[in-house]
């Protein structure tokens, strides 16, 4: 089946605008999470949704930074007055509900962001 | 600081060898632990994973071992190949947190052929 979707795969955005990256999961799953990777680092922990609600947004770096999930399927990441430090592979992953333990996350290949 | 790192950031192996790539962790709550492979361009893709009650799991040719009483987790790669040259993360799920995961920096494997 499908996996997990992002677009567009590369922005390159000019210091100071907006921009939205979006998120298509696996269908069925209602967990859906956003992670930033830096070059040569592991995904640090953005967001992680559950169905609707953002269950837990403590990864979020700056209130420059929001994500929605309005329908609990597609999610979309918004990034506010871009900086150059916000250069990274944004990473979207989902998974069934977590339980009582750990369930697999699934990978998109990532949306690649360049602030010039 | 970091709760997951990695002993060795490069790992270069002849195809056909087998392959460790090495991790150590502090977080003595952690509950899972995943190794994660990545290839250029693409996203993580889960490998194996090991509950903190286990000391070793076996996949198709891969092995994970933890030790919790050193904090350390290795990935055991038997008879590599091509295919499996990418950037190795470990990873760790605390306990409590059924859903945040925690990477390290990454090892990246290369396999000669």
């Amino acid at each position: 089946g499908a996996g997990v979707s992002q677009t567009p795969s590369n922005k390159v955005t000019e210091k100071g605008k907006y921009v939205e990256l979006r998120c298509d999961p696996i269908s069925g799953h209602t967990a859906l999470y956003w992670y930033r990777q830096s070059l040569g680092q592991g995904p640090e922990f953005l967001i992680y949704f559950q169905g609707t609600g953002a269950a837990d947004d403590s990864g979020l770096p700056n209130d420059r930074f929001f994500a929605v999930r309005p329908e609990g399927s597609v999610s979309t990441l918004k990034i506010q007055r871009t900086e150059r430090g916000d250069s990274a592979v944004y990473l979207c992953a989902s998974s069934l509900t977590p339980g009582l333990q750990w369930n697999e996350q699934y990978f998109g290949p990532g949306t690649r962001l360049t602030v010039t | 600081g970091e709760s997951v790192g990695l002993h060795l950031p490069t790992l270069s192996v002849q195809e056909g060898d087998n392959s460790i790539i090495n991790c150590a962790y502090s977080n003595s709550a952690s509950d899972y632990f995943i190794w994660y492979k990545q290839e250029s361009g693409k996203g993580p893709q889960f490998i194996i994973d090991i509950r903190s009650n286990m000391d070793k799991r076996q996949g198709q040719r891969v092995t994970v071992l933890l030790n919790k009483t050193v904090k350390h987790l290795s990935l055991q790669i038997a008879a590599t190949q091509p295919g499996d040259s990418a950037v190795y993360f470990c990873a760790e799920n605390i306990s409590g947190s059924n859903y945040k995961l925690t990477f390290g920096k990454g090892t990246l494997l290369t396999v000669n052929p």
